[in-house]
Order: C-alpha cells, then sequence, then structure tokens
C-alpha cells in the first residue's frame, strides 16, 4: 500500500471553476509539500505545511494531521494551473520525502 | 531569485558507463537532495545530505550510487555502472532550515 494517496487522479476543469486535490497520508509526518510539476518536468514547491492552512494568491493549502489529511484549493482555475500536482510528507524533518503519485490537472478555456 | 542549477540538462550513455551529474544549490542552503522520476512515474527519493554527510538514503541508493560536496557550491551524483534502469530524469533539491525545497530543472539521463 502506498504511503502518500492522492485523488483524484487526472481532472479536467473548466476555466474559472474552484478545484480540490485530496492527499491522504498512511505514516508520522513532520511536513507536508504540495508541488506543481509543469508540462516540461520542472518541480517548483508551492506550499509546506504542518498544521492549519495556507493561503498563496488563488491557491490555499490545509491539513488534518490527526486525520492524515490534506487538501489543496485552487480558486478560479485558468489554463496556466494545467500541471500535476504533487503532495509529499517528510517523515522527519528535513530527511527522506515521500512523493504521491501526483494528480494531473487540465484546464479548459 | 536565487535558484538551484544542474548539469547537464541532458545525458546519453552507454550501460556499464560511469555518470556525474551536478548540481549546484542555493548558497546558504544547508539540506540538499537528489530524487529520480522514471519516465512516467512518481519522483522517488534517493538520498538526503547534510553537514557533509548522508543522512538518509533511500533502497534504490545502492553500492552503485554516491553523492559528494567537492567544495562550497557543488554537488554530485555519480552512478558508477549505469544500467539500462537507471535512465530517468534526476532531480537536485535544497532547503534551509524552515523552509521548502528548491528544485533544480532536473536531469534527463538516457542509458543505451
Amino acid at each position: 500500500k502506498n504511503e502518500v494517496e492522492q485523488s483524484p487522479q487526472n481532472l479536467t476543469a473548466q476555466e474559472g471553476e474552484f478545484i480540490t486535490i485530496n492527499c491522504s497520508y498512511s505514516v508520522g509526518i513532520s511536513a507536508l509539500h504540495w508541488l506543481q510539476q509543469h508540462p516540461g518536468g520542472g518541480i517548483v514547491s508551492l506550499f509546506m505545511l504542518s498544521s492549519g492552512k495556507k493561503k498563496h494568491g488563488r491557491l490555499i493549502a490545509t491539513i488534518n494531521i490527526q486525520e492524515k489529511h490534506s487538501s489543496l484549493h485552487i480558486t478560479a482555475s485558468h489554463p496556466r494551473d494545467s500541471a500535476v500536482y504533487i503532495c509529499a510528507v517528510e517523515k522527519t524533518s528535513y530527511d527522506k520525502v515521500i512523493f504521491g503519485p501526483g494528480t494531473s490537472l487540465s484546464v479548459i478555456p | 531569485e536565487p535558484e538551484v542549477t544542474q548539469t547537464p540538462s541532458h545525458q546519453v550513455t552507454q550501460m556499464g558507463q560511469e555518470v556525474i551529474l551536478r548540481c549546484v544549490p542555493i548558497s546558504n542552503h544547508l539540506y540538499f537532495y537528489w530524487y529520480r522520476q522514471i519516465l512516467g512515474q512518481k519522483v522517488e527519493f534517493l538520498v538526503s545530505f547534510y553537514n557533509n554527510e548522508i543522512s538518509e538514503k533511500s533502497e534504490i541508493f545502492d553500492d552503485q550510487f554516491s553523492v559528494e560536496r567537492p567544495d562550497g557550491s557543488n554537488f554530485t551524483l555519480k552512478i558508477r555502472s549505469t544500467k539500462l534502469e537507471d535512465s530517468a530524469m534526476y532531480f537536485c533539491a535544497s532547503r534551509t532550515t524552515g523552509e521548502t525545497q528548491y528544485f533544480g530543472p532536473g536531469t534527463r539521463l538516457l542509458v543505451l
């Protein structure tokens, strides 16, 4: 069983829609990361969370440590948001990071 | 804005050859990482490095792999005798205390 699961695996949305991507994990963690992988392959870190909620522009990330669950929300989605979104967890601070399988998002104009 | 750089961007090698992938982390960062992503698969952790030594490594990181920080700027990943299954994109990342990781653009390695 994968230690980090994401849903959905693939997502197609119309421009302007509110999008939610979910992540669940089965191990104790020190932090959770949301990453964006562009079609060209580059990876950008969006958020690092250990509790609560963070917001950056149209992106919001939340985490519930007790339920071992995190969500990434995108408000007013845009075609440039099309990418693979990856949830990753750190079991111990600054060491091994376990990656989820990614959610492929396509936003259609 | 500071960034992590990697060279080469692409490398093609013959099975059994040694390859060295190079990374220049962000200058004040303390923690360094190598990851790989086989085409169509998820990103996998290889190794973390702190204070001039490996702090954790995955089961993938066997005796064929080694890392080095030979000077104050470079961070290298060496694969001693490449196999076909080493073909992947290799990402370097670095971070400082309390902050998230910054990823390099990756090196695409093809082993023939």
